[in-house]
């Protein structure tokens, strides 16, 4: 069975540019969440889907973050406009139920110049 | 709000040496207590886990006890090999699921044969 997938792994762009990354969570799945790494610094929390909606974004940093999942499968997160401060590797995950084991994608590493 | 912090690194040690990562955390209440680990060009897997005051998570040859009285959740392993370097972040969450994980900074470890 495959894994929680996200693509780019690697994306480098300049600063005001947008960049989408994506996330394949597990099939069947329910719950999915984002997080990031910035600058070698603690994961933090982004914000969580139950299905497609949005249980929990409160760690979403401003409205330049829009997160998506339509139709409760995959999972998009676009940065619009990219600032530099947004460097660093976006991480996916997703769970069974909210109490199974968190499965982490290889996460999704961004540069913005 | 809850906070994480865990020994700076990185970590260098040989083979079979005795391994130490120190973790303490702050939250209120009796948060879950976990350690993941991300070996290169992988996503973070959870290594251990433990749910109360007193419990031993095992995994692979590493422990960690959850020691309410000291707010802590030390990762410790007798014999390290080569295979154990890897990036070790230890997290908290409320609950007994992992629904919204709070994370160290993380601790690279590098084993010499």
């Amino acid at each position: 069975e495959a894994g929680v997938t996200q693509f780019p792994s690697h994306s480098v762009i300049e600063k005001g540019q947008t960049v989408t990354l994506r996330c394949d969570p597990i099939s069947g799945h329910d719950n999915l969440y984002w997080y990031r790494r910035v600058m070698g610094k603690e994961i933090k929390f982004l914000l969580h889907f139950v299905k497609e909606s949005k249980q929990d974004e409160s760690g979403m940093p401003n409205n330049r973050f829009l997160a998506e999942r339509t139709g409760g499968t995959y999972s998009t997160l676009k940065v619009q406009p990219a600032e530099l401060e947004d460097s660093g590797v976006y991480f996916c995950a997703s769970s069974q139920d909210p109490n199974g084991e968190l499965f982490f994608g290889e996460g999704s590493r961004l540069t913005v110049l | 709000g809850d906070s994480v912090t865990q020994m700076e690194g990185p970590v260098t040690l040989s083979e079979e040496a005795f391994l130490t990562i120190n973790c303490t955390y702050t939250a209120t209440g009796y948060p879950s207590l976990f350690w993941y680990v991300q070996y290169p060009g992988e996503g973070l897997q959870l290594l251990l886990k433990a749910t109360k005051a007193d419990d031993k998570g095992s995994n692979k040859g590493f422990e960690a006890t959850y020691r309410k009285e000291t707010t802590s959740f030390h990762l410790e392993k007798g014999s390290v090999q080569v295979s154990d370097s890897a990036v070790y972040f230890c997290a908290l969450s409320q609950g007994q699921g992992a629904q919204k994980l709070v994370f160290g900074q993380g601790t690279r470890l590098t084993i010499n044969p």
